[in-house]
């Protein structure tokens, strides 16, 4: 089944420890992208990575670091999580423009709590 | 720069009433249009997307959105409400224009349909 997988689903953890959200899809996608969700904001792009080893800032960047060493994987790093981090986060991937817009396919989300 | 409105963060509507969600969107040359559907403790799903071809299209569940370039909207409509379709939809607009971000969405805050007996 053609899917992304997130891991984990729900994490709570402490000001300052740091963590990965792991995120893997199987469909050869070369985008793929990291959005927290937000009540009353939406969707914000964090971080997207257009193929292997090239990643770039989306609109919210700051406390977050990504990696693209592998085409299927592209975990999110928070070296020091804080508070304000708290959200639900998204994993997506898609094909490249070149290959026509086909939209997003969307992991089931990582809820975050930092207390 | 691109931006997605959304009127009404909260829509109820009765079982078998017309479903009619708002998308009003800001870009200076026609856009790729999205709307993705959220149900409870589930990521996103396409419902439907408009691409430069034809202005009425037709997604998933029953849904329909009409892109009207001069009203800078892709409005969501269907023509019955099911409870199942309660959930939270969110449009999206993506500008072909831009190399760098290609395939970068730009969501509105979402709405919440609620659909009663």
């Amino acid at each position: 089944e053609a899917q992304v997988t997130q891991n984990p689903r729900y994490l709570i953890t402490v000001t300052g420890k740091k963590l990965t959200v792991t995120c893997s899809q199987n469909m050869n996608h070369e985008y793929m992208s990291w959005y927290r969700q937000d009540p009353g904001l939406g969707l914000r792009q964090i971080y997207y990575s257009m193929n292997v080893e090239v990643t770039d800032k989306g609109d919210v960047p700051e406390g977050y670091k990504v990696s693209r060493k592998e085409k299927r994987n592209f975990p999110l790093i928070l070296e020091s999580p804080s508070p304000n981090q708290t959200s639900l986060y998204f994993c997506a991937s898609s094909h490249t423009p070149g290959q026509g817009i086909y939209g997003y396919t969307f992991g089931s989300g990582t809820r975050l709590t930092v207390v | 720069a691109q931006s997605v409105t959304q009127l009404g963060s909260h829509v109820s509507v009765s079982e078998g009433a017309l479903v009619l969600l708002r998308c009003n969107y800001s870009s200076s040359v026609p856009p790729y249009l999205f709307w993705y559907v959220q149900y409870p403790n589930q990521g996103l799903q396409l419902l439907l997307k408009y691409t430069s071809a034809a202005t009425l299209v037709k997604g998933i569940n029953g849904f329909e959105a009409e892109f009207k370039k001069s009203e800078t909207s892709f409005h969501l409509t269907k023509p019955s409400a099911h409870m199942s379709d309660a959930a939270e939809y969110f449009c999206a607009v993506s500008d072909p224009r831009f190399s760098g971000g290609y395939n970068k969405l730009i969501f509105g805050a979402g709405t919440r349909l609620a659909v009663h007996p």
